[in-house]
């Protein structure tokens, strides 16, 4: 089974408009983090937000937010007033447990293109 | 910027050379993370360093190895090159202290490897 999953390979969003990536992940680790990096066209991987599982609230950065459904095992980003520089891939990861050392779980990737 | 850096940006080669990938972390992070993303195969982890040991391994082939140094930069060395290993290569680093599932990876800007 995977480990994340993004069912969205592409979405569209009208600048200033809020857009929610869709995210699931598949553990029976109690102990787990989170994490939405996103990814221009010029290639660099840029860390956006993070939450873990004993998180009581959503995090939110900025703009970004996580809308975190511990029982559903879903972890969807929201972007909110949309800008043409949010244009990007967006890659949802996890690690599982503490201490581990293992590596991160990545997703697919959403194609997110924002429409002047 | 992350603070992670990668050197070369790019780099050609042909079939059956050998390569030397390069990243230095960011300041104060002992861990060091190697991917490769390809359009085919998606980001996929390769190999963990935490301060100068390997940590954890991932879909590295035998014909990829890597090191970190005393000074914590890394170099991932690819022989035998194929036309199939052509991708980007990403480094990334954390604290890694623990590797806790709140360890945040930060990526540097790649190296887009062409083999020709």
């Amino acid at each position: 089974a995977q480990k994340i999953t993004q069912t969205q390979p592409g979405m569209f969003v009208q600048e200033k408009e809020a857009v929610t990536l869709d995210c699931t992940y598949d553990t029976s680790d109690p102990s787990y983090g989170l994490f939405w990096y996103k990814q221009p066209s010029s290639g660099e991987m840029i860390f956006l937000i993070y939450q873990g599982s004993y998180d009581q609230q959503n995090a939110t950065e900025g703009r970004y937010s996580l809308n975190f459904q511990k029982a559903r095992k879903s972890a969807n980003l929201v972007i909110s007033a949309s800008q043409l520089g949010d244009s990007a891939m967006y890659f949802c990861a996890m690690r599982e447990g503490e201490n581990t050392g293992n590596q991160f779980y990545f997703g697919t990737g959403t194609s997110l293109t924002v429409i002047p | 910027d992350s603070g992670v850096t990668q050197t070369p940006k790019h780099l050609i080669t042909a079939t059956g050379q050998r390569v030397t990938l390069r990243c230095s972390p960011r300041s104060g992070d002992l861990s060091v993370y190697w991917y490769q993303q390809s359009l085919d195969q998606g980001l996929q982890f390769l190999i963990q360093y935490y301060n100068g040991e390997e940590r954890a391994k991932g879909n590295i082939l035998e014909r990829f190895s890597a090191q970190q140094f005393p000074d914590l930069h890394s170099e991932l060395n690819l022989s035998s090159l194929e036309l199939g290993d052509s991708a980007l290569y990403f480094c990334a680093s954390s604290v890694g202290i623990d590797s806790r599932r709140t360890d945040t990876q930060y990526f540097g800007p790649g190296t887009r490897l062409t083999v020709l």
